[in-house]
């Protein structure tokens, strides 16, 4: 099965800041990369597919970059409701993995 | 709007049985690959297993083959998950996750909307 890594496993920042999460592939993917978000007692959320494009409804403070075997998940203006777990997902194989999960917290 | 609605969860000795549901609305079901994830109290997302749109093809997580088994009644618009030999490690919450598409292709296999879960306790 393909291994995700996400880094950091946490992170704290302030309102305005730019937040990037980094997630690793075992191996190449090409751009087969979404990326979640969950708030504490939800369901998850899809933000970003196929690496880079925007899930209808998701604001454009999110945005989604990589391929291969590295990518980054940014939010350009970080507000008080991203306060939440964001997960990467590889979907180069239908055996979906997921990564362990950046929580971010405001400070 | 499209919906997707777990139940059946709840508690369950070890060695026992439950059947999951996933009523959906709002899109022509038979159109959609359907996947079961789960969350452990705690911890992360873990795949379970994924139908095709027509049912004929499914795949599962090692750590459940051979114990559940995923199928979809188009006619009722309604996913499951029959769960045996239930173990301690399998308690968690039990989502069901819709595709884009409704076969399995690299790129299309992302999770487009959740339901809100159901929980299963594995306990004596």
């Amino acid at each position: 099965d393909i291994q995700m890594t996400q880094s950091p496993s946490t992170l704290s920042a302030s309102v305005g800041d730019r937040v990037t999460i980094t997630c690793r592939a075992s191996q190449s993917i090409s751009t087969w990369l979404a990326w979640y978000q969950q708030k504490p007692g939800k369901a998850p959320g899809l933000l970003i597919y196929k690496a880079s494009r925007l899930q209808s409804g998701v604001p454009s403070r999110f945005s989604g970059s990589g391929s291969g075997t590295e990518f980054t998940l940014t939010i350009s203006s970080l507000q008080p409701d991203d306060s939440a777990t964001y997960y990467c997902q590889q979907d180069n194989s239908y055996r979906l993995t997921f990564g362990p999960g950046t929580k971010v917290d405001i400070k | 709007e499209v919906q997707l609605v777990e139940s059946g969860g709840g508690l369950v000795q070890p060695g026992g049985s439950l059947r999951l549901s996933c009523a959906a609305s709002g899109f022509t079901f038979s159109n959609y690959v359907l996947t079961w994830v789960r969350q452990a109290p705690g911890k992360g997302l873990d795949w379970v297993s994924a139908i095709s749109g027509g049912g004929g093809t499914t795949f599962y997580a090692d750590s459940v083959r051979g114990r559940f088994t995923v199928s979809r009644d188009n006619s009722k618009n309604t996913l499951y998950l029959q769960m045996n030999s239930l173990r301690a490690e399998d308690t968690a919450v039990y989502y069901c996750a819709k595709g884009p598409v409704a076969y399995f292709s690299s790129g299309d296999c992302y999770l487009d909307c959740w339901g809100q879960g159901t929980l299963v306790t594995v306990s004596s």
